[in-house]
């Protein structure tokens, strides 16, 4: 296990169209977090689950999002009717359950709405 | 969650120590001071975490002062891919608070040769 894997690296769409990326965790790690940056920006948070339940969600997280994690292994992050504004890097980060380990994150999403 | 201050950007010569501050002058006392680092283009990476004590491990120490109002992340033989921004951020635990990090605007180091 290498770590945290997100496909694909980089995604360019027309606005209006639907996006999915996937993120495969950490195997044994039962925490999975999704988050969004913007260029210049520290991430910000979307949308946590615990196993396969999201326990979790920002406001940032409008109803073009959705997210899932089926069976509490790789989750996908949907955006429908894709906006300009969603461009962003969309990073995903597994944790076990003690506090006293930090997020391992993958190395991103690149979306760029044109 | 506390707010955290950093420095927008600071400069370190290498091979000497990097020293980052951060300002959480509002921490709770349950509330853990985490240091992760994003060099450019990829995710963020964990450094370090603490509570109240010092710590440290292979890549950097945490000094956290006694009244825990601020913290200093140490990199003690800055190199050139020490290069990032760092990122303060305070943690409180509890499976229902989510544990989510919120990241600030971190302070961009910069290793000069």
């Amino acid at each position: 296990d290498t770590g945290v894997s997100q496909n694909p690296r980089h995604k360019i769409t027309k606005r209006g169209q639907n996006v999915t990326f996937r993120c495969d965790p950490i195997s044994e790690h039962n925490r999975l977090y999704w988050y969004r940056q913007t260029l210049g920006q520290g991430p910000e948070f979307l949308t946590y689950f615990q196993n396969e339940a999201q326990l979790e969600k920002s406001r940032l997280l409008s109803d073009r999002f959705s997210a899932e994690r089926p069976k509490g292994s790789f989750s996908t992050l949907e955006i429908q009717r894709t906006e300009q504004g969603d461009s962003a890097m969309y990073l995903c980060a597994s944790s076990p359950d003690s506090f006293n380990y930090g997020y391992t994150f993958g190395s991103g999403t690149r979306l760029t709405v044109v | 969650d506390a707010k955290t201050t950093q420095p927008t950007s600071m400069d370190c010569a290498e091979g000497r120590a990097a020293n980052l501050p951060c300002n959480h002058s509002t921490i709770s006392g349950n509330e853990y001071v985490y240091w992760y680092r994003q060099i450019h283009s990829q995710g963020p990476q964990y450094i370090i975490h603490g509570l109240k004590n010092n710590e440290t491990n292979e890549m950097a120490s945490l000094i956290i002062t006694e009244d825990r109002k601020s913290s200093t992340l140490i990199l003690p033989h800055a190199t050139l891919r020490d290069t990032a921004v760092y990122y303060c951020i305070v943690r409180r635990p509890g499976y229902n608070a989510g544990n989510m990090l919120t990241f600030g605007g971190g302070t961009r180091l910069m290793v000069k040769p």
